[in-house]
């Protein structure tokens, strides 16, 4: 089992309100990553990061932000939430090779009303 | 384009048989490829890894099969368990970039039925 954690796991919230969904490892990696998923789709990269005060845009465009101020923490903001952005939200962390594994967080369903 | 191609997109088996899931990718340049299962309502977790120079990998009940020349690769579960219900996801990494993108598959939802 990763120490990788995700809160909160399920969140339900109306049109327009501020939200953060919170990732953290315990397991010194460097590198961070948040995913999105649709059901029965497959993930897309959203954010990553090698490392302290390091943060990208992924594959897919979001209009969320990330921030990486400490190497367990990896938040991820959306200013105002939009139905458009109901989705599973998944983190994952791994060691700074290119090939290492990727461990999962279980992951933050949100729904926006 | 890089892509990961799973098949079949959905299956039902009953406990205790055998079943194999099906992986082709266009993923170029080729560094590895894993096996992650994923619970329903959880993060995906790693079953096997294969680089180019392997053919096969086993876990458990869990065979995963690679032929890098056909770009292709199976996982075989042997003697399912109701606990393998859960989608079965082909990732592949390129080596084109320090990131080491991953390139996923949309999965092939495995149901046991007792």
């Amino acid at each position: 089992e990763a120490d990788i954690y995700q809160t909160p796991r399920y969140l339900v919230i109306g049109t327009g309100k501020k939200i953060t969904l919170e990732c953290s490892q315990t397991m010194g990696h460097d590198k961070m990553y948040w995913y999105q998923q649709d059901p029965g789709m497959e993930l897309h990269l959203i954010h990553y990061s090698y490392g302290v005060n390091s943060t990208e845009k992924g594959d897919l465009s979001s209009e969320s932000t990330v921030s990486r101020i400490r190497t367990e923490h990896f938040p991820l903001t959306l200013e105002s939430a939009r139905p458009s952005h109901t989705s599973q939200y998944l983190c994952a962390s791994s060691k700074r090779g290119s090939t290492d594994t990727q461990y999962f967080g279980p992951g933050t369903r949100l729904t926006v009303l | 384009k890089n892509q990961v191609e799973q098949s079949p997109q959905s299956l039902i088996i009953l406990e205790g048989k055998n079943c194999t899931l099906q992986c082709n990718y266009t993923v170029s340049p080729f560094s590895n490829l894993r096996w992650y299962k994923q619970d329903t309502g959880r993060g995906p977790v790693s079953l096997t890894i294969m680089t180019f120079s392997e053919n096969t990998k086993s876990n458990g009940r869990y065979t995963a099969t690679l032929d890098a020349d056909t770009k292709q690769s199976s996982l075989h579960i042997t003697a399912s368990q109701l606990s393998d219900s859960a989608s079965y996801i082909c990732v592949v990494s390129d080596r084109g970039s320090t990131l080491g993108r991953l390139y996923f598959g949309r999965g092939t939802q495995l149901t046991v039925w007792p």
